[in-house]
């Protein structure tokens, strides 16, 4: 009964490497997010999927790609990475519209 | 866009109530949501409220929901060390939640 798995938990990047976030959860929920969290922002949703083979775009999307090809997984893909994506990543997932979110333990990346 | 609000800091002393308090713009919202962050972790799901209460109670926590004036407050009774943590008030906008900035609760002995 893992919940919501991240990995890795710590990265740092250098400017304009690209890599993956991974996001995997085992509740057969149909809907994952991406949160990204910076100091005093609150959480800004990057990308979201309502099931598989469906995304959209949240708040934030820009820099950053996602794909659902399976219900467990949801990965967050950095194109190119830059200075202004270094924080703390977030991943969610819930049954649906209206119930809670059950979120990963987070991602801390630094972009240098 | 939606946007929910908070004060960023609070300090109690252990043993008083905390109270947290939330606004957030989306009438139509069904749900309203509180959540923990303790550090290094991810949110944690406290509570929740649906929108045609007025109030719900769960142990040490009370949530009062005031939808004339689309205000939310969490408070917590005999405040423990334990509690300190980052509190973020949450409403439901379409599919998605939208988050207020997190109110930082220091608990101090």
């Amino acid at each position: 009964n893992a919940g919501v798995t991240q990995t890795p938990k710590f990265q740092v990047l250098k400017t304009g490497q690209s890599m993956t976030l991974q996001c995997a959860q085992d509740m057969n929920h149909e809907y994952m997010s991406w949160y990204r969290q910076d100091p005093g922002m609150g959480l800004r949703l990057i990308h979201y999927s309502v099931g598989a083979g469906i995304t959209d775009q949240g708040e934030v999307p820009n820099g950053y790609n996602v794909s659902r090809s399976t219900t467990e997984d949801f990965p967050l893909r950095l194109l190119s990475a830059a200075p202004s994506q270094t924080s703390v990543y977030f991943c969610a997932s819930s049954y649906g519209t209206g119930k809670g979110y059950t979120f990963g333990s987070g991602t801390r990346l630094t972009v240098v | 866009g939606e946007d929910v609000e908070q004060s960023l800091f609070l300090s109690v002393r252990e043993g008083d109530s905390s109270v947290i308090n939330c606004t957030y713009t989306d009438s139509s919202s069904t749900y309203l949501y509180w959540y923990k962050q303790e550090p290094g972790a991810g949110l944690q799901l406290l509570t929740y409220i649906f929108s045609n209460m007025d109030m719900k109670q769960d142990q040490r926590l009370t949530v009062l929901l005031n939808k004339k004036d689309k205000h939310l407050s969490l408070r917590i009774a005999d405040t423990q060390t334990g509690d300190s943590a980052i509190y973020f008030c949450a409403e439901i906008y379409g599919q998605n939640f939208v988050f207020g900035p997190g109110t930082r609760l220091s608990v101090l002995p």
